[in-house]
C-alpha cells in the first residue's frame, strides 16, 4: 500500500541548514510535495519536484530526489526563526482514475537563536 | 478570491450529537477533499469529490457523509459524534484532480476546524 515516512523532530541553530528527510512506496509517483504547516493554520505548498528530476532548487530550498531508494529530501539554507512549522511530504497516488495525495505524520522543525 | 474558507473553526461536541462542517471555495476548482490531522499520523483523506455531484471516499470514511450539490461547497457530516472523532478537518481543493499529469496545480488548504467530542 501506500506510506509516506518522515522523522517527527528536527531542531536546528538559526543560520544552519536543515535537511528533512522522507520516504515514499509508491513508485509510480509523478510528483512529490512539501508542505509546509505553520500554528495554527492549515498546509501551504512549499515546493514539488516532478519524478523525473534529481534536483529542484528555489532560493533557500532545494529538494533532492533520489527514486531508485523512493528517498526524498528538503534542504532549507540559512534557516531562520521563520522557518520554524510542521514540514509535510507528500506524494500522489493514483486511485479510481483521480489523483491523491498520500501525507507523511510530519517533521516539526524547531529554530534556535 | 476569498480561497478556501471553513467554518466553524472550533467546534465541542458531545458524544452522539450530529453537526456539519461547512467548506467552500471561490476558485471555480472542481476537486475538493476533506482531512482530519491528528498527532503523529499527518493528514488522512477522509472523502473527496471530483466535481459537483460526484463524492467517493477515501482512507478513513466511516463516520462521515458528504455531498456536492455545487461546485463551490462541500460539506462535511458527522451523523453521530464519538470521541475518536476528536481532530482537527482540513478542507482542500485544486483545479486539476483528475488523470496524472496534472498536480501543479496543488492543493489549497482551508484554515481548519479543531472539532471535540467529549
Amino acid at each position: 500500500g501506500e506510506d509516506v515516512e518522515q522523522s517527527l523532530f528536527l531542531s536546528v541553530r538559526e543560520g544552519d541548514s536543515s535537511v528533512i528527510n522522507c520516504t515514499y512506496t509508491d513508485s509510480s509517483s509523478t510528483y512529490l510535495y512539501w508542505y509546509k504547516q505553520e500554528p495554527g493554520a492549515g498546509l501551504q505548498l512549499l515546493t514539488y519536484i516532478f519524478s523525473n528530476m534529481d534536483m529542484k532548487q528555489d532560493q533557500r530550498l532545494t529538494v533532492l530526489l533520489n527514486k531508485k531508494d523512493k528517498h526524498l529530501s528538503l534542504r532549507i539554507a540559512d534557516t531562520q526563526t521563520g522557518d520554524s512549522a510542521i514540514y509535510f511530504c507528500a506524494e500522489d497516488s493514483l486511485s479510481g482514475g483521480y489523483n491523491k495525495l498520500i501525507f507523511g505524520a510530519g517533521t516539526r522543525l524547531a529554530v534556535h537563536p | 478570491n476569498a480561497g478556501v474558507t471553513q467554518t466553524p473553526k472550533f467546534q465541542v461536541l458531545k458524544t452522539g450529537q450530529s453537526m456539519t462542517l461547512q467548506c467552500a471555495q471561490d476558485m471555480n476548482h472542481e476537486y475538493m477533499s476533506w482531512y482530519r490531522q491528528d498527532p503523529g499520523m499527518g493528514l488522512r483523506l477522509i472523502h473527496y469529490s471530483v466535481g459537483a455531484g460526484i463524492t467517493d471516499q477515501g482512507e478513513v470514511p466511516n463516520g462521515y457523509n458528504v455531498s456536492r450539490s455545487t461546485t463551490e461547497d462541500f460539506p462535511l457530516r458527522l451523523l453521530s459524534a464519538a470521541p475518536s472523532q476528536t481532530s482537527v478537518y482540513f478542507c482542500a481543493s485544486t483545479r486539476a484532480g483528475g488523470a496524472r499529469g496534472g498536480h501543479t496545480d496543488t492543493q489549497y488548504f482551508g484554515p481548519g476546524t479543531r472539532l471535540t467530542v467529549l
